[in-house]
């Protein structure tokens, strides 16, 4: 069974900081990994996909790395605002389904 | 850009009650999802459905059935609601392949009393 972990749980950051966020996986047989964004009492949004053939996806000041091999993501944020401010979530696809880490739930101060 | 709505954000349901859970997707997607999230435990998937009318159990389907008889259309079924199906439920849907971006609804908060 697939097991994501993600460390640290809690961040807190001065405004203009960047955002270092891990995520780990036991079973490196993966279709892909995704990164997504929740805030409060919302919804899951997909911020960054990376397939299995891929090493990283970029999009804006987001950069997520994947190492498969040693069954790691990285997702970096590059100088942090405010509204950045949100649990980031990490999950790994098997077949159809994913599995999900915990979150990190990341507060950006002013 | 892809819509997955859900048919209430907030529900209140008495234990013993039969609840429903509707949620409908836009963009002609195969795949549809179920998934319970709650503190410390995550996102768990409770059922998901590859084809109209075909469903696969998920890590957590004890309690729960699911309903998907048009293609945009995936309900989860409480039979017998109980006070540790309080939680938030959150769908998800994706285009056809296991490859593909899984987009999900705002999410209801169940509160069985």
């Amino acid at each position: 069974k697939q097991e994501v972990t993600q460390i640290p749980a809690a961040l807190s950051v001065p405004e203009g900081e960047n955002l270092v966020l891990n995520c780990s996986f036991t079973d490196s047989a993966i279709y892909n990994l995704q990164w997504f964004r929740q805030d409060p009492g919302k919804g899951l949004t997909s911020l960054l996909l990376i397939q299995s053939s891929q090493r990283e996806q970029t999009s804006g000041r987001l950069n997520a790395s994947l190492d498969k091999s040693s069954g790691r993501s990285t997702l970096y944020i590059a100088a942090s605002q405010p509204g950045d401010s949100a649990t980031y979530l990490c999950a790994v696809g098997n077949d159809y389904k994913l599995s999900f880490g915990a979150g990190t739930t990341v507060t950006v101060r002013a | 850009d892809v819509k997955v709505t859900q048919s209430s954000r907030y529900l209140v349901k008495r234990t013993g009650e039969k609840v429903f859970l509707e949620c409908v997707q836009d963009m002609d997607h195969e795949n549809m999802f179920w998934y319970r999230q709650d503190p410390g435990l995550g996102l768990r998937l409770i059922y998901f459905s590859y084809d109209v009318k075909m469903k696969e159990k998920g890590d957590i389907p004890e309690g729960y059935s699911v309903s998907r008889e048009k293609k945009e259309r995936f309900s989860l079924i409480l039979e017998s609601a109980s006070t540790n199906q309080t939680s938030m439920y959150l769908c998800a849907s994706s285009l056809s392949d296991s490859t593909d971006t899984q987009y999900f609804g705002p999410g209801t908060r169940l509160t069985v009393l």
